[in-house]
């Protein structure tokens, strides 16, 4: 089974404060994503990658960076927090040719003080 | 603009009724639509999905009809079972293009 891991699986930021989310894929897939989900807001993209050392924006990128410097690994960077970005952030990744499933991680959740 | 609207937003059903979630979409170029389960502190999860040249597919207790023309979709859980209890995703994208879109979700508890 395809693996995405995720950490840390919960973190505290304070506001202004840089956090940096980290990915790892062991599926040899080349897109990776990551995902914000909110209550009543479902999951809205932030952030993808379809080749290592190149990343695309979202629906919902402002605030956020990402970097992909191998195939495996995929961040998602807060330089400055905002009490606004607490919400749980998912990871996936799905494969080049066969993009009809995403494998999702178990997420990290981020509380901003 | 939501792309992907769900509805109920929640549902409550007794074990062994049919769950009926439902889902519509906006683009009419989407012509692939996963539905993703997700338990309590995890991931979401492909459940089942369909293309648009079909208007049926069925695994097991899952079922997905969908109608092109009215650009809508539904999942139907039968017999459902206290661990069908979740948030189910419908998620829309067209084919060649990487993005999906997902609705906001709809929470399914089963009662024994």
């Amino acid at each position: 089974e395809a693996a995405v891991t995720q950490s840390p699986r919960s973190k505290v930021a304070v506001t202004g404060g840089k956090v940096t989310l980290s990915c790892h894929q062991t599926n040899n897939h080349d897109y990776m994503y990551w995902y914000r989900q909110d209550t009543g807001h479902g999951l809205r993209l932030i952030h993808y990658s379809y080749v290592a050392d190149s990343t695309e924006k979202g629906d919902i990128p402002d605030g956020y960076k990402a970097s992909r410097p191998s195939q495996e690994n995929f961040s998602l960077i807060l330089e400055l927090a905002s009490l606004s970005q607490t919400a749980v952030y998912f990871c996936a990744s799905s494969d080049r040719f066969s993009n009809e499933r995403l494998f999702f991680g178990h997420g990290t959740k981020l509380s901003v003080l | 603009q939501q792309q992907v609207r769900q509805s109920p937003q929640s549902l409550t059903v007794w074990e062994g009724e049919t769950a009926i979630l439902n889902c519509s979409y906006e683009n009419s170029a989407f012509d692939y639509f996963p539905w993703y389960q997700q338990f309590p502190g995890e991931g979401p999860a492909l459940l089942i999905a369909i293309r648009s040249v079909s208007d049926k597919k069925e695994d097991g207790r899952f079922t997905i009809f969908f109608n092109k023309r009215e650009k809508k979709l539904s999942l139907h859980i039968t017999d459902s079972q206290p661990g069908d209890s979740a948030t189910y995703f419908c998620a829309a994208s067209n084919t060649g293009y990487q993005n999906f879109y997902f609705g906001k979700g709809t929470s399914l508890t089963v009662i024994p």
